[in-house]
Protein backbone atom coordinates (compact mmCIF):
# COMPACT_ATOMS: atom_id res chain seq x y z
CA UNK A 1 0.00 0.00 0.00
CA UNK A 2 1.00 3.56 0.00
CA UNK A 3 2.75 5.74 2.60
CA UNK A 4 1.95 9.47 2.76
CA UNK A 5 4.10 11.54 4.71
CA UNK A 6 3.50 15.10 5.60
CA UNK A 7 4.33 17.78 8.33
CA UNK A 8 2.42 17.35 11.29
CA UNK A 9 2.23 21.09 11.99
CA UNK A 10 3.23 24.78 10.17
CA UNK A 11 2.84 28.20 11.95
CA UNK A 12 2.66 30.95 9.19
CA UNK A 13 1.71 34.54 9.10
CA UNK A 14 -1.58 36.03 7.94
CA UNK A 15 -0.58 37.87 5.20
CA UNK A 16 2.48 35.54 3.96
CA UNK A 17 2.68 32.32 1.84
CA UNK A 18 3.46 28.86 2.97
CA UNK A 19 4.38 25.44 1.61
CA UNK A 20 3.11 22.71 2.69
CA UNK A 21 4.98 19.61 1.44
CA UNK A 22 3.55 15.89 0.81
CA UNK A 23 5.76 12.78 -0.15
CA UNK A 24 4.56 9.17 -0.80
CA UNK A 25 5.89 5.77 -2.49
CA UNK A 26 5.89 5.89 -6.35
CA UNK A 27 4.40 2.49 -6.94
CA UNK A 28 1.38 2.02 -8.58
CA UNK A 29 -0.11 5.99 -7.95
CA UNK A 30 -1.77 7.06 -9.80
CA UNK A 31 -2.72 11.23 -9.01
CA UNK A 32 -2.44 12.97 -5.87
CA UNK A 33 -5.50 15.23 -3.92
CA UNK A 34 -5.60 17.74 -1.35
CA UNK A 35 -7.81 18.41 0.95
CA UNK A 36 -8.70 21.01 3.67
CA UNK A 37 -10.02 19.89 7.10
CA UNK A 38 -11.08 22.54 9.60
CA UNK A 39 -11.66 21.32 13.03
CA UNK A 40 -14.32 19.26 13.66
CA UNK A 41 -15.73 19.34 10.00
CA UNK A 42 -15.68 17.63 6.52
CA UNK A 43 -12.57 17.28 4.19
CA UNK A 44 -13.29 19.82 1.60
CA UNK A 45 -11.91 18.99 -1.57
CA UNK A 46 -9.07 21.59 -3.14
CA UNK A 47 -7.35 20.00 -6.00
CA UNK A 48 -6.37 17.27 -7.71
CA UNK A 49 -2.64 16.94 -9.86
CA UNK A 50 -2.46 13.82 -12.24
CA UNK A 51 0.18 15.63 -14.45
CA UNK A 52 3.58 16.82 -13.23
CA UNK A 53 3.92 20.63 -12.39
CA UNK A 54 1.77 23.43 -11.68
CA UNK A 55 -1.83 24.35 -11.30
CA UNK A 56 -2.79 27.22 -9.54
CA UNK A 57 -6.56 27.97 -8.72
CA UNK A 58 -6.75 31.70 -7.16
CA UNK A 59 -4.67 31.59 -3.43
CA UNK A 60 -4.31 28.09 -3.64
CA UNK A 61 -1.43 25.82 -5.77
CA UNK A 62 -0.49 22.38 -6.02
CA UNK A 63 2.70 20.58 -7.43
CA UNK A 64 3.45 17.34 -8.53
CA UNK A 65 6.27 15.50 -9.82
CA UNK A 66 5.70 11.81 -9.99
CA UNK A 67 9.10 10.46 -10.65
CA UNK A 68 10.38 12.08 -7.37
CA UNK A 69 6.75 11.09 -5.19
CA UNK A 70 6.79 14.73 -4.03
CA UNK A 71 3.67 16.80 -4.10
CA UNK A 72 3.36 20.48 -2.66
CA UNK A 73 0.35 22.76 -1.94
CA UNK A 74 1.17 26.26 -1.63
CA UNK A 75 -0.77 28.97 0.13
CA UNK A 76 -0.94 32.61 -0.84
CA UNK A 77 -2.00 35.95 0.95
CA UNK A 78 -2.81 33.75 4.15
CA UNK A 79 -5.75 34.48 5.89
CA UNK A 80 -6.81 33.56 9.42
CA UNK A 81 -9.87 31.56 8.23
CA UNK A 82 -6.87 29.01 6.15
CA UNK A 83 -5.88 27.56 9.95
CA UNK A 84 -6.85 24.38 9.50
CA UNK A 85 -5.82 21.00 8.67
CA UNK A 86 -4.35 20.22 5.20
CA UNK A 87 -4.95 16.58 3.77
CA UNK A 88 -2.47 14.97 1.27
CA UNK A 89 -4.07 11.53 -0.24
CA UNK A 90 -3.66 9.87 -3.30
CA UNK A 91 -5.37 6.25 -4.82
CA UNK A 92 -3.72 2.90 -3.40
CA UNK A 93 -2.25 1.42 -6.17
CA UNK A 94 -3.62 0.64 -9.61
CA UNK A 95 -7.33 -0.25 -9.89
CA UNK A 96 -8.24 0.53 -6.40
CA UNK A 97 -10.67 3.17 -5.69
CA UNK A 98 -9.39 3.71 -2.18
CA UNK A 99 -8.08 7.44 -1.21
CA UNK A 100 -4.81 6.71 1.30
CA UNK A 101 -4.53 9.53 3.52
CA UNK A 102 -1.76 11.15 5.33
CA UNK A 103 -2.08 12.58 8.62
CA UNK A 104 -2.60 16.11 7.54
CA UNK A 105 -0.99 18.89 8.58
CA UNK A 106 -2.10 21.68 11.13
CA UNK A 107 -1.56 25.01 9.70
CA UNK A 108 -1.65 27.70 12.04
CA UNK A 109 -2.01 31.46 11.15
CA UNK A 110 -1.07 33.86 13.31
CA UNK A 111 -1.32 37.72 12.88
CA UNK B 1 -27.46 21.03 -5.00
CA UNK B 2 -27.70 19.64 -1.45
CA UNK B 3 -24.27 17.89 -0.62
CA UNK B 4 -23.40 14.46 0.86
CA UNK B 5 -25.60 14.39 3.80
CA UNK B 6 -24.61 11.89 7.32
CA UNK B 7 -27.11 11.12 10.29
CA UNK B 8 -27.05 11.45 12.90
CA UNK B 9 -24.10 14.24 13.63
CA UNK B 10 -23.45 12.83 16.60
CA UNK B 11 -24.29 9.46 18.13
CA UNK B 12 -23.65 8.22 22.07
CA UNK B 13 -23.56 4.52 22.79
CA UNK B 14 -23.18 2.54 25.50
CA UNK B 15 -20.81 -0.90 25.08
CA UNK B 16 -22.43 -3.67 23.55
CA UNK B 17 -25.18 -1.45 21.73
CA UNK B 18 -25.71 -1.25 18.02
CA UNK B 19 -24.42 1.96 16.30
CA UNK B 20 -26.17 3.07 13.08
CA UNK B 21 -24.59 5.15 10.84
CA UNK B 22 -26.96 6.93 7.25
CA UNK B 23 -25.12 8.56 4.50
CA UNK B 24 -27.24 9.93 1.32
CA UNK B 25 -24.76 10.42 -1.31
CA UNK B 26 -24.61 14.05 -3.51
CA UNK B 27 -27.26 14.05 -6.58
CA UNK B 28 -26.03 11.63 -9.46
CA UNK B 29 -23.67 10.06 -7.27
CA UNK B 30 -23.73 6.52 -7.61
CA UNK B 31 -20.13 5.47 -5.70
CA UNK B 32 -20.29 5.90 -1.91
CA UNK B 33 -17.21 5.09 0.18
CA UNK B 34 -16.97 5.40 4.25
CA UNK B 35 -13.67 6.60 5.74
CA UNK B 36 -13.04 6.79 9.57
CA UNK B 37 -10.98 8.99 11.42
CA UNK B 38 -9.39 8.37 14.98
CA UNK B 39 -7.77 11.15 17.13
CA UNK B 40 -4.78 12.72 15.72
CA UNK B 41 -4.75 10.08 13.18
CA UNK B 42 -6.06 10.50 9.28
CA UNK B 43 -8.28 9.06 7.44
CA UNK B 44 -8.65 5.58 7.12
CA UNK B 45 -10.48 3.79 4.27
CA UNK B 46 -13.17 1.02 5.21
CA UNK B 47 -15.65 0.30 2.43
CA UNK B 48 -16.37 1.70 -1.21
CA UNK B 49 -19.89 0.80 -2.18
CA UNK B 50 -22.21 1.31 -5.19
CA UNK B 51 -26.10 0.47 -5.46
CA UNK B 52 -26.56 -3.02 -4.26
CA UNK B 53 -23.17 -3.86 -4.47
CA UNK B 54 -19.71 -3.96 -2.38
CA UNK B 55 -17.25 -3.38 -4.16
CA UNK B 56 -14.19 -3.16 -1.82
CA UNK B 57 -14.31 -3.75 1.87
CA UNK B 58 -10.72 -4.11 2.67
CA UNK B 59 -10.52 -1.61 5.19
CA UNK B 60 -13.52 -2.92 6.90
CA UNK B 61 -13.02 -4.94 10.54
CA UNK B 62 -13.87 -8.89 10.07
CA UNK B 63 -16.32 -8.78 12.86
CA UNK B 64 -19.11 -6.14 13.84
CA UNK B 65 -18.70 -3.83 11.27
CA UNK B 66 -21.39 -3.93 8.10
CA UNK B 67 -22.16 -1.60 5.16
CA UNK B 68 -25.30 -1.66 2.78
CA UNK B 69 -26.33 0.37 -0.01
CA UNK B 70 -29.83 -0.51 -1.23
CA UNK B 71 -31.27 0.49 -4.02
CA UNK B 72 -33.72 3.13 -2.57
CA UNK B 73 -33.09 4.96 0.42
CA UNK B 74 -29.26 6.36 2.01
CA UNK B 75 -26.07 4.28 2.73
CA UNK B 76 -25.47 2.41 6.07
CA UNK B 77 -22.76 1.53 8.00
CA UNK B 78 -23.66 -0.79 10.96
CA UNK B 79 -21.64 -1.49 13.87
CA UNK B 80 -22.68 -4.20 15.95
CA UNK B 81 -21.75 -4.54 20.25
CA UNK B 82 -19.72 -1.68 20.24
CA UNK B 83 -16.46 -1.11 22.26
CA UNK B 84 -14.70 2.00 22.97
CA UNK B 85 -12.24 1.43 20.19
CA UNK B 86 -14.53 2.31 17.84
CA UNK B 87 -15.88 5.83 19.12
CA UNK B 88 -14.06 7.93 16.15
CA UNK B 89 -15.39 10.42 13.12
CA UNK B 90 -16.90 8.40 10.61
CA UNK B 91 -17.05 10.17 7.21
CA UNK B 92 -18.90 9.25 4.42
CA UNK B 93 -17.81 10.55 0.85
CA UNK B 94 -19.42 9.72 -2.69
CA UNK B 95 -18.52 10.56 -6.45
CA UNK B 96 -19.67 10.35 -9.48
CA UNK B 97 -17.49 7.37 -11.20
CA UNK B 98 -14.52 5.64 -9.88
CA UNK B 99 -11.09 7.54 -9.53
CA UNK B 100 -12.37 11.11 -9.45
CA UNK B 101 -12.40 13.82 -6.67
CA UNK B 102 -14.71 12.47 -3.37
CA UNK B 103 -16.96 14.84 -1.88
CA UNK B 104 -17.04 14.48 2.24
CA UNK B 105 -20.07 14.70 4.31
CA UNK B 106 -19.93 16.17 7.62
CA UNK B 107 -19.31 13.32 9.53
CA UNK B 108 -20.87 11.21 12.43
CA UNK B 109 -18.97 11.14 15.53
CA UNK B 110 -19.47 8.26 17.69
CA UNK B 111 -18.78 8.15 21.39
CA UNK B 112 -18.87 4.73 23.24
CA UNK B 113 -19.16 4.98 26.77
Amino acid sequence: GQNIDQPTEMTATEGAIVQINCTYQTSGFNGLFWYQQHAGEAPTFLSYNVLDGLEEKGRFSSFLSRSKGYSYLLLKELQMKDSASYLCAGYSGAGSYQLTFGKGTKLSVIP
Amino acid sequence: NAGVMQNPRHLVRRRGQEARLRCSPMKGHSHVYWYRQLPEEGLKFMVYLQKENIIDESGMPKERFSAEFPKEGPSILRIQQVVRGDSAAYFCASSPGTRNEQFFGPGTRLTVL
